[in-house]
């Protein structure tokens, strides 16, 4: 079982400012990461699948990067407003499989107006 | 729309009732999941099916069984109801990669 780990825990922001929060994940064995938005009485939302060292990728005011040999990834948004307020979940495939996922424990966001 | 639909956004149970939470996904995944969710302990596998009649248990099966009688459709059954089985259950699918989740089902057991 891999031990993906996410922090902070939850974080309060004010409208208008930017923020990120980290994924941590063993570095060894790397094959792919994703994020997840996840709002309260929706379905949690793919918004990231990140693949290679380096990666950088985007939508609209969120974007997230990614170190596959040191094991972490950021998800950034600038700009926070109300509606994304959420929580985030990373996940991480289960070695030697490419069907299952193992998650972090999230990091809850609340952007307040 | 591809969609997992949970049929209860919402339920109550009496502690010894039998409850079944079913999960229906239309695109044809191979793959299902349960999960439950509880703050501070993210979300984490009770049982997931690779194939139809086919069940593995996950990180916490006590307390729960499944049923994939069909592709589509995958049951999450709580024998006899408890009160520390109060949380979010959360259904996914999919065939590699990234999953598709449910809304939801929100069960409390009192």
């Amino acid at each position: 079982i891999l031990n993906v780990e996410q922090s902070p825990q939850s974080l309060h922001v004010q409208e208008g400012d930017s923020t990120n929060f980290t994924c941590s994940f063993p570095s060894s064995n790397f094959y792919a990461l994703h994020w997840y938005r996840w709002e309260t009485a929706k379905s949690p939302e793919a918004l990231f699948v990140m693949t290679l060292n380096g990666d950088e990728k985007k939508k609209g005011r969120i974007s997230a990067t990614l170190n596959t040999k040191e094991g972490y990834s950021y998800l950034y948004i600038k700009g926070s407003q109300p509606e994304d307020s959420a929580t985030y979940l990373c996940a991480f495939p289960i070695i030697g499989s490419a069907r299952q996922l193992t998650f972090g424990s999230g990091t809850q966001l609340t952007v307040l107006p | 729309d591809v969609k997992v639909t949970q049929s209860s956004r919402y339920l109550v149970k009496r502690t010894g009732e039998k409850v079944f939470l079913e999960c229906v996904q239309d695109m044809d995944h191979e793959n299902m999941f349960w999960y439950r969710q509880d703050p501070g302990l993210g979300l984490r596998l009770i049982y997931f099916s690779y194939d139809v009649k086919m069940k593995e248990k996950g990180d916490i099966p006590e307390g729960y069984s499944v049923s994939r009688e069909k592709k589509e459709r995958f049951s999450l059954i709580l024998e006899s109801a408890s009160t520390n089985q109060t949380s979010m259950y959360l259904c996914a699918s999919n065939s590699g990669g990234g999953y598709t989740f449910g809304s939801g089902t929100r069960l409390t057991v009192v």
